[in-house]
């Protein structure tokens, strides 16, 4: 029951910008959208998370459509160390408050 | 805080044998989530708790596998008999509250082998 849609894969430069896109159609309204990243060998680290407005953090911002079907998470600067798999994440009131994981979006950053 | 603190790192274990992985969550958080990782699967929740209490346990793969968590501080993840395709990443997350509005801490993971 994958909730949320993002691309297999993005590449960037490093020290540029990375948009990286998430759809999530069926959301509905007291939905929570999250965005983990996993390293390679290390575990799930959070990232950032918001409802319905814009948020910012040190790690990154969340761009979330007026619509809130669809949001973006950007790094500002990539780094080589950004290289990671991202997931877009649903909390959902209608099933509790788990935290389930689809396929993410693999970052590749190049010098 | 020393975060999410997983034990053994690694196991290797034989068909058969019972296998149990521990979890410590951060202090003061009162939920804990078991993953488990594999290539074919990604990540996959087995059971979370809430106040030492199993919330959803849907995602637990068969009777083989069990969870408890005696008290706020600790959590285990009992597989017996184990079996070859078992072998997979585990991975223990723990966050304050039982709600939607906060992140989830994980730890480094139990990479357990079943040969």
């Amino acid at each position: 029951d994958a909730k949320t849609t993002q691309p297999n894969s993005m590449e960037s430069n490093e020290e540029e910008p990375v948009h990286l896109p998430c759809n999530h159609s069926t959301i509905s309204g007291t939905d929570y959208i999250h965005w983990y990243r996993q390293l390679p060998s290390q575990g799930p680290e959070y990232v950032i998370h918001g409802l319905t407005s814009n948020v910012n953090n040190r790690m990154a911002s969340l761009a979330i459509a007026e619509d809130r079907k669809s949001s973006t998470l950007i790094l500002h600067r990539a780094t080589l160390r950004d290289a990671a798999v991202y997931y877009c994440i649903l909390r959902q009131s209608n099933s509790g408050y788990a935290l389930n994981f689809g396929k993410g979006t693999s970052l590749l950053v190049t010098p | 805080d020393a975060g999410v603190i997983q034990s053994p790192r690694h196991e290797v274990t034989e068909m058969g044998q019972e296998v149990t992985l521990r979890c410590k969550p951060i202090s003061g958080h009162n939920s804990l989530f078991w993953y488990r990782q594999t290539m074919m699967r990604g990540l996959e929740l087995l059971i979370y708790f809430n106040n030492n209490v199993p919330i959803d346990d849907s995602g637990m793969p068969e009777d083989r596998f069990s969870a408890k968590m005696p008290n706020a501080s600790f959590s285990t993840l009992k597989i017996q008999p184990s079996e070859p395709r078992d072998s997979a990443v585990y991975f223990c997350a723990s966050q304050r509250g039982g709600n939607m509005n906060t992140e989830a801490f994980f730890g480094q993971g139990t990479r357990l082998t079943v040969v």
